[in-house]
């Protein structure tokens, strides 16, 4: 059974802290991306990666970074959270097929 | 550039009533157009997806969407609701080749079925 997990389901931090949101996916996926989901306003794309050490700005990148050493691990860096920051993150895989596949989703509380 | 605009954020339904969500696309290339369910504390799942092929396209759990490009449409249907069909349905729009998976979501719409 395929799948992308997501390390952390619930996550509560401070201001100012520094978050790491980890995503692996078993299916040898090229392609890696973070969304982020807010009511009313869908899914909008943080970031994202064709390929090992590459990475691009999705449509709202301020405020966080990426890395991605190996192909199955995508992480997501928040390196000063904040109250705006308070979202669901979803984290997604897919192989050129047109599907996207993803995992059960991070929820970041920022206080 | 593209964008995806889900008309209605809820619909309710009776079950065994038809179901019709509404998703309206602008693309500047032909687009490829996906329905995604997202059943509650759960990442988002592929209902189906139309990538310039039959223009009536059947996905799972029974759901089928037409592509109209005259009206730059991609409409939900399934003929009869279940219980099970409650949760949020995205539609989302690439352009596809190298961009698979970049893809604009619209803003979900709710569904709510009632016995």
């Amino acid at each position: 059974d395929v799948k992308v997990t997501q390390s952390s389901r619930y996550l509560v931090k401070r201001t100012g802290e520094k978050v790491f949101l980890e995503c692996v996916q078993d299916m040898d996926h090229e392609n890696m991306f973070w969304y982020r989901q807010d009511p009313g306003l869908g899914l909008r794309l943080i970031y994202f990666s064709y390929d090992v050490k590459m990475k691009e700005k999705g449509d709202i990148p301020e405020g966080y970074s990426v890395s991605r050493e190996k192909k199955e691990r995508f992480s997501l860096i928040l390196e000063s959270a904040s109250t705006n920051q308070t979202s669901m993150y979803l984290c997604a895989s897919t192989s050129n097929t047109g599907e996207l596949f993803f995992g059960e989703g991070s929820r970041l509380t920022v206080l | 550039a593209q964008s995806v605009t889900q008309l209605g954020s809820h619909v309710s339904v009776s079950e065994g009533a038809l179901v019709l969500l509404r998703c309206n696309y602008s693309s500047s290339v032909p687009p490829y157009l996906f329905w995604y369910v997202q059943y509650p504390n759960q990442g988002l799942q592929l209902l189906l997806k139309y990538t310039s092929a039959a223009t009536l396209v059947k996905g799972i759990n029974g759901f089928e969407a037409e592509f109209k490009k005259s009206e730059t449409s991609f409409h939900l249907t399934k003929p009869s609701a279940h219980m099970s069909d409650a949760a949020e349905y995205f539609c989302a729009v690439t352009p596809g080749g190298t961009s698979y998976g970049k893809l604009t979501f619209g803003q979900g719409t709710i569904l709510t079925v009632h016995p």
